[in-house]
């Protein structure tokens, strides 16, 4: 069974600080997705990873494929109130049929103004 | 463009009902998928079909859960009879299925709680 673990499970930091949030597994993964949860919402997905070591950046956040495809990271600079949130990873399997994702537990982000 | 639509929001029901959950994926996406979400397990796919065709059922709990996608823009998810530890949030999701970094998007989810 494949599983990705998260860490931290939970995160406060004060406005302007910077985080990394870690998604492990033991498994090799296709490819690697990062979603942004609000309460009462469902999530939104932010970015997607195909390729060992690649890395995408979305204004202040950097995302990291690691060279073996079997984890990721998500950066984020000077956090602000609006980052707030549940992030989950969530990874892909090449030989699952019909794009079936396996999702980390996620990390729970409260940024303070 | 409307995205995934759910119904009910929200579910409050006594344990032994049946609950019937809904949902609508968008218009031209070919996958559709059952989540559950709890603080203690997480994100947990139940059931996703494609072309209307259940794949894989292996999350679904047991056969209380049952789940249907009668056509290209409905499927409902059926729990009978209802217990307290069913209490969660349902989240139904729709892609385009085209691979496998396919975006999935989410509706806003149903909040059961089975009392």
């Amino acid at each position: 069974t494949q599983l990705l673990e998260q860490s931290p499970q939970f995160l406060s930091i004060q406005e302007g600080e910077n985080l990394t949030v870690y998604c492990n597994s033991s498994s090799v993964f296709s490819s690697l997705q990062w979603y942004r949860q609000e309460p009462g919402e469902g999530p939104v997905l932010l970015v997607t990873v195909v390729t060992g070591g690649e890395v995408k950046k979305l204004k202040r956040l950097t995302f990291q494929f690691g060279d073996a495809r079997k984890d990721s990271s998500l950066h984020i600079t000077a956090a602000q109130p609006g980052d707030t949130g549940l992030y989950l990873c969530a990874g892909a399997n090449a030989y699952n049929q019909g794009g079936k994702l396996i999702f980390g537990q996620g990390t729970e982000l409260s940024v303070k103004p | 463009d409307a995205g995934v639509i759910q119904s009910p929001r929200h579910e409050v029901t006594e344990m032994g009902q049946e609950v019937t959950l809904r949902c609508k994926p968008i218009s031209g996406h070919n996958s559709l998928f059952w989540y559950r979400q709890t603080m203690m397990r997480g994100l947990e796919l139940l059931i996703y079909f494609n072309n209307n065709v259940p794949i894989d059922d292996s999350g679904m709990p047991e056969d209380r859960f049952s789940a249907k996608m009668p056509n290209a823009s409905f499927s409902t998810l059926k729990i009978q009879p209802s217990e307290p530890r069913d209490s969660a949030v349902y989240f139904c999701a729709s892609s385009t299925r085209r691979s496998s970094t396919d975006t999935q998007y989410f509706g806003p989810g149903t909040r059961l709680t089975v009392l």
